[in-house]
């Protein structure tokens, strides 16, 4: 079956602009996280969604940031008036829980943003 | 909050050799998730450990869950040009949800041929 697709692949934006970065979980997974990557560093957990719950918002780094998800399908994080820190690969990842002790993420390939 | 962290942070190896990367905090997981990232792509999950002192092997790659659910260490053997890359280890406790999943900031490793 199809694995987690991000759009657009990569996007170049000039300062203040805003984006939008979509995703497209795998079909059933109940759960869609977002990611931020610098350039060499690991991941920056941004915002998780599960099902119909509240979204967790905590790891968003401003109120520039938000994030929406329809259902358990599509998610699109925005980032409004973006500057030149915004600059890294945004990660998708979506899960299926099984049980309790193990939470197995599939991710995108990524969005990469350049903000000039 | 809960620290993984993973230790080299760079590793430059020849092909052939052998070589581990560790992954250790002082809180316990109920499971632990080993990723490879490559240029370019998002991370691939490659092994999930779930009980403490568990061994898992994947060719090359030997995975290990400390006995207190606190370390992994993912030690190759023979390393190929093909392992180079971004390894990530995740912790999941067992509040679930975002918390639930910790991850290191990665050990990135280049085997030169």
């Amino acid at each position: 079956g199809a694995g987690v697709s991000q759009s657009p692949s990569n996007k170049v934006t000039e300062k203040g602009k805003d984006v939008e970065l979509r995703c497209d979980p795998i079909s059933g997974h109940t759960a869609l996280y977002w990611y931020r990557q610098r350039l060499g560093q690991g991941l920056e957990f941004l915002i998780y969604f599960q099902g119909n719950s509240a979204p967790d918002k905590s790891g968003l780094p401003s109120d520039r940031f938000s994030a929406e998800r329809t259902g358990e399908s599509v998610s699109t994080l925005t980032i409004q008036r973006t500057q030149q820190e915004d600059s890294a690969v945004y990660l998708c990842a979506s899960t299926a829980y099984l049980g309790t002790r193990s939470y197995e993420q599939y991710f995108g390939p990524g969005t990469r943003l350049t903000v000039t | 909050t809960q620290l993984l962290e993973q230790s080299p942070q760079f590793l430059s190896i020849q092909e052939g050799e052998n070589l581990t990367v560790y992954c250790n905090s002082s809180s316990v997981f109920s499971s632990l998730q080993w990723y490879r990232q490559e240029p370019g792509e998002g991370p691939v999950l490659l092994v999930t450990v779930v009980t403490g002192g568990e061994v898992k092997k994947l060719k090359r790659l030997t995975f290990q869950f400390g006995d207190a659910r606190k370390d992994s260490s993912l030690h190759i053997t023979a390393a190929q040009p093909g392992d180079t890359g971004l390894y990530l280890c995740a912790g999941a406790d067992s509040g679930g949800g975002a918390d639930g999943l910790t991850f290191g900031k990665g050990t990135h490793l280049i085997i030169q041929p």
